[in-house]
Formats: C-alpha cells, structure tokens, sequence
C-alpha cells in the first residue's frame, strides 16, 4: 500500500506557541488529505479535508482560525496548532488519498503525531 | 446522517480461541464499510473493507467480515488470535458521494491474553 508519513511524531511545547505537523505522501500523489484528533481511548473526529490548492474544509465545532492547514503541493499538508493551549494536547493523525475512476478511493493514515502542552 | 456504533468497548479473549468485534451503522444511502486496526501509538491499518460484491469479506490477519443489509451490521471475525492481535479495532463507514469522509466507531479494545 501507499505510504503516509507525518513529522514529527511527537511535540512538547509551552502554552501560547504555535506548532506545525506535516504529513507527506510518500510515493503517491494525493488529491485530498484529512486531519483527524483522536483523544485517549477514544474514536477518531475529522477535523478537516484538505485539497491540494484550495482551501480546507473544516467539519462543524473545529476552530479554522486555531487549526490552519495548508495543501501546498500533491504530497505535503501542514496542520499547525496557533497559540497552543493544553486542552489542544491529542494526537493527531492524517489520510490521503489519490482520487481515481473508482467509486471510493482507499485512504492511507500516517502514523499520527502525538502533541503535549503544557 | 450516518453513525457507527461498536458496542463492546473492550473484548478480552484467550489465545487461538475465535473472537467476534460487532458493528452495527446506520445511513439513508449506500455505504462502504471498512475495518481499521490501531496499535499503540501509532495511525490505523486497514484490515478489510466492503465496496460492493460478495458480503463476505476477507482482510489481512486472517480476519474476514460479513455485510448484513438487512441487520445493518458489519461484524469482524477471526476463528483463532493471536496474542499480537491484541489492538483496538475501529469500524467506520463512508456513504457513496460523500468525499471519501470516513466516520468511524468508537472502537474496541480487542485484548488477547494466554
């Protein structure tokens, strides 16, 4: 299968600052990337669906003004967390895919950045 | 508006005896239904997904799973596991149409243990 990386794999910042997560695809290029936060022992909540040149999209209740992701090329989405706050403390995980001729294209997850404020 | 409800949060089991993770959704439309393994610390695996064809599907791991319509219900099996099965297991769904967004389950703790 396809390959998904995220950078960095784990953070520790202050309270107040900003911090960026990548995700990459690997050897594919990926229309459409997603960012998902998933809490301890909990499910995964989409956050946002990121194309590649336009804007994301951001699902109900997600701060777009707190959570910025940028889809700068086919194979690069950045999540970055402004003015970090311990409550934003989750792990974060990403999919991408490459749309294609069939009716559902498989997402492929990175293997999730795990954030801390303190 | 569609949803997936795993109802057992955890499933403790013994090694090489069968074990049954249960998935139930519900949609108005047409879904493709997917299973995701989750090691600690790290992002999701697929295990096996149903698009369309024969209900009864076959993943990686020796897991397969079988596409009820009528019962709404997707249901991963495995006949004997393995202590390195032991993972949490997230069900999830997408609607046709509908982006490729993924709604997943809440999950299931699968713990194998000798």
């Amino acid at each position: 299968g396809a390959v998904v990386s995220q950078h960095p794999s784990w953070v520790i910042c202050k309270s107040g600052t900003s911090v960026k997560i990548e995700c990459r695809s690997l050897d594919f290029q990926a229309t459409t990337m997603f960012w998902y936060r998933q809490f301890p022992k909990q499910s995964l909540m989409l956050m946002a669906t990121s194309n590649e040149g336009s804007k994301a999209t951001y699902e109900q209740g997600v701060e777009k003004d707190k959570f910025l992701i940028n889809h700068a090329s086919l194979t690069l989405s950045t999540l970055t967390v402004t003015s970090a706050h311990p409550e934003d403390s989750s792990f974060y995980i990403c999919s991408a895919y490459s749309s294609g001729e069939t009716s559902y294209n498989e997402q492929f997850f990175g293997p999730g950045t795990r954030l801390t404020v303190l | 508006a569609q949803s997936v409800t795993q109802l057992d949060s955890q499933v403790p089991v013994f090694e090489e005896a069968p074990v049954e993770l249960r998935c139930n959704y519900s949609s108005s439309v047409s879904v493709y239904l997917f299973w995701y393994v989750q090691y600690p610390n790290q992002g999701l695996q697929l295990l096996l997904k149903y698009l369309s064809g024969s209900t009864l599907v076959k993943g990686i791991n020796g897991f397969e799973a079988e596409f009820n319509k009528s019962q709404t219900s997707f249901h991963l099996r495995k006949p004997s596991v393995h202590i390195s099965d032991t993972a949490e297991y997230f069900c999830a769904v997408s609607y046709t149409g509908g982006g490729n967004k993924l709604t997943f389950g809440t999950g299931t703790q699968l713990k194998v243990e000798l």
